[in-house]
């Protein structure tokens, strides 16, 4: 599976949106985009995942670049619940050793 | 169940002795993972179980772990002979699916801990 880079950490203000990048430059072409995000010492949650096409759901949207060598993950009115680390992770159909970066910390301020 | 169930929540063992966590995943689940998790740090892949076959255990560190997921349901992970570099957080995760499209479903954990 292809690496990921994500930045170590984000601040982001209560209400606003929170854009969270993550660069998969040499990702192929079966390989999808996930993300989760871990709150404190819970286990990691799932939040969305994409091939090609932008993806909307009730927690975020996700956003590929045309090719596909990096995406946005945009939570839209983050909330102080949304304080946690995020992980993305690129992941092909034959391979279950999804790889796990140190993700991004985002502390969504008052 | 509803959710992925592990216990114990806490383990906390000797230098030496046999620790074997256990791993309830959400019913009808196919797919089960392991991992472990030290701090700070993102999920390390462990082990892979597609039903009852163990798929992939490249992740097992060395001859002392094991796992088993004999009816296909609850899985155990062993550590035999435990050492101070096994502490850390062992978590377990089940998916309905398989292959690149499946969403994990994680468990609190074990928080591993040797004297």
């Amino acid at each position: 599976d292809a690496k990921t880079t994500q930045p170590p950490s984000m601040d982001c203000a209560e209400g606003r949106a929170a854009n969270l990048p993550c660069n998969h430059s040499t990702i192929s072409g079966n390989e999808y985009v996930y993300w989760y995000r871990q709150i404190h010492s819970q286990g990691p949650q799932y939040i969305i995942h994409g091939l090609k096409n932008n993806e909307t759901n009730e927690m975020a949207s996700l956003i590929i670049t045309e090719d596909r060598k990096s995406s946005t993950l945009i939570l839209p009115h983050a909330t102080l619940r949304d304080t946690a680390v995020y992980y993305c992770i690129v992941r092909a159909d034959s391979n279950y050793q999804l790889i796990w970066g140190a993700g991004t910390k985002l502390i969504i301020k008052p | 169940g509803a959710g992925v169930s592990q216990s114990p929540r806490y383990k906390v063992t000797k230098r030496g002795q046999d620790v074997a966590l256990r791993c309830d995943p959400i019913s009808g689940h196919v797919s089960l993972y392991w991992y472990r998790q030290a701090l700070g740090q993102g999920p390390e892949f462990l082990t892979y179980f597609n039903y009852e076959a163990q798929q992939d255990k490249s992740g097992l560190p060395n001859d002392r772990f094991s796992a088993e997921r004999p009816e296909g349901s609850i899985s155990t992970l062993t550590i035999q002979r435990t050492e101070q570099r096994d502490s850390a957080m062992y978590r377990c995760a089940s998916s309905d699916q398989t292959g690149a499209i499946e969403k994990l479903f994680f468990g609190s954990g074990t928080q591993l801990s040797v004297l």
